[in-house]
């Protein structure tokens, strides 16, 4: 069985200081971990993936994460937020094959102030 | 990247009708699609999975008779929601996958209420 958690809730940050979303996972095969960000009433777009390669993946628009198996955690950074980050982000587990549903955790909203 | 279209993006019906939404991948044979569904303010759940050319596979307490789920072709799949009640309203979106890569692309989801 897979699972995530997604520690935060709601994350608030100012404008130009780090971002930081935290992620655990849990599951039996060796995963697949994902980020997607969803802005109000759209779908989700993919910011990043790890899929056993490297383990600090670097995705679009500046993020990225890095897998850390002895935490079993797949936390994502971005030095310096943009007003633009303000979405809800979803961290997913999956196995190996594409062909397998994912496991989406509960979201995290990324709030950026002026 | 790969393209997936939902139709229609939404969709305002009464009580008791069914709607149809469709699921397309546009640029590559999609061997398995997924149908979620998102609560406001809540996480994607997954629905169901399904194969081209087979039955779909649902998720516990999903019930079939209600999603009836159709994939026909590679590029097409079809959930309907028969005889749709408000505590229906939703937001459904679909992802495909055509198996050799990680990913799945999603559509851009549809917005269903039942009034």
């Amino acid at each position: 069985a897979q699972s995530v958690t997604q520690l935060d809730s709601h994350v608030s940050v100012s404008e130009g200081t780090p971002v930081l979303l935290r992620c655990n996972y849990s599951s039996s095969y060796s995963p697949s971990l994902f980020w997607y960000v969803q802005h109000p009433n759209k779908g989700l777009q993919l910011l990043l993936k790890y899929t056993s390669a490297a383990t600090l993946v670097k995705g679009i628009n500046g993020f990225e994460a890095e897998f850390k198996k002895s935490e079993t955690s797949f936390h994502l950074t971005k030095p310096s937020a943009h007003m633009s980050d303000a979405a809800e982000y979803f961290c997913v587990v999956s196995s190996f094959s594409g062909n397998t549903p994912l496991v989406f955790g509960k979201g995290t909203r990324l709030s950026v102030i002026a | 990247g790969a393209v997936v279209s939902q139709h229609p993006s939404w969709v305002i019906c009464k009580s008791g009708t069914s709607v149809k939404i469709e699921c397309r991948s546009l640029d590559f044979q999609a061997t398995t699609m997924f149908w979620y569904r998102q609560f406001p303010k809540q996480s994607l759940m997954l629905m169901a999975t399904s194969n081209e050319g087979s039955k779909a596979t649902y998720e516990q307490g999903v019930e079939k008779d209600k999603f009836l789920i159709n994939h026909a072709s590679l590029t097409l799949s079809t959930l309907t929601v028969t005889s749709a009640h408000p505590e229906d309203s939703s937001f459904y979106i679909c992802s495909a996958t055509g198996g050799l890569a990680y990913e799945q692309f999603f559509g851009p989801g549809t917005r269903l209420t039942v009034l």
